[in-house]
């Protein structure tokens, strides 16, 4: 079956940096997102990666690793606001896209 | 634009009565998505179109749930005879994009519809 794996939960600092694991297993690979999601508000999209390698946007970079079947969500220099969960999704070799359950991330103080 | 619309935001009714959600998808997309969302979880695939052909159904979704995009614009999830655990946010979501291309073809989700079920 097809599989999408990151973290319930997560807890940083304000002020600090927080990495956010995803692993999938897929049939096929047509390219990675992640989408940000206040509690009661739609999904936002914050990055896509399709190839290998770091994308870097503002204060979030996303990493892809194909072979590994592996992503993260890098964010620096936390805020308040970025109290949120991040669902990371793979579009597979259906163009179909595979959800994950999200990683709720709390910022503390 | 004013992106993804949904109508009605919030939804109670009682089990076994029809619902039906509107969704007004950004007016140049031409692919539009359902989704069911419950807390803590990603969303959940039930349908999409292309224009007003509707291409996938997810085998997940009962013949209770029924959705048309008759003039290719705007959107309609109808559910019937609603149970308990249709309770749910339903999320639509639009793109700009064409069967099978690659490039990113990023969704915009809109606030959802919230149902509930007594």
């Amino acid at each position: 079956g097809q599989n999408i794996d990151q973290p319930t939960e997560m807890t940083a600092t304000e002020g600090a940096i927080v990495q956010i694991n995803c692993t999938y297993q897929t049939s096929g690979f047509n390219g990675l997102f992640w989408y940000q999601q206040h509690a009661g508000e739609a999904p936002t999209f914050l990055s896509y990666n399709v190839l290998d390698g770091l994308e870097e946007k503002g204060r979030f970079s996303s990493f892809l690793s194909r072979s590994k079947g592996y992503s993260y969500l890098l964010l620096k220099e936390l805020q308040m606001k970025d109290s949120a969960s991040y669902l990371c999704a793979v579009r597979d070799g259906n163009y179909q896209l595979i959800w994950g359950a999200g990683t709720k991330l709390i910022i503390k103080p | 634009d004013t992106g993804v619309s949904q109508n009605p935001r919030h939804k109670i009714t009682k089990r076994g009565q029809n619902v039906t959600f509107r969704c007004d998808p950004i007016s140049e997309h031409n692919r539009l998505y359902w989704y069911r969302q419950t807390l803590g979880q990603g969303p959940e695939f039930l349908t999409y179109f292309q224009n007003e052909a509707q291409l996938e159904k997810s085998r997940l979704l009962s013949d209770r749930f029924s959705a048309e995009r008759p003039k290719g614009s705007f959107s309609t999830l109808e559910i019937q005879r609603t149970e308990q655990g249709d309770s749910a946010m339903y999320l639509c979501a639009s793109s700009l994009g064409e069967e099978g291309a690659s490039g990113a073809n990023v969704l915009t989700f809109g606030a959802g519809s919230r149902l509930t079920v007594l």
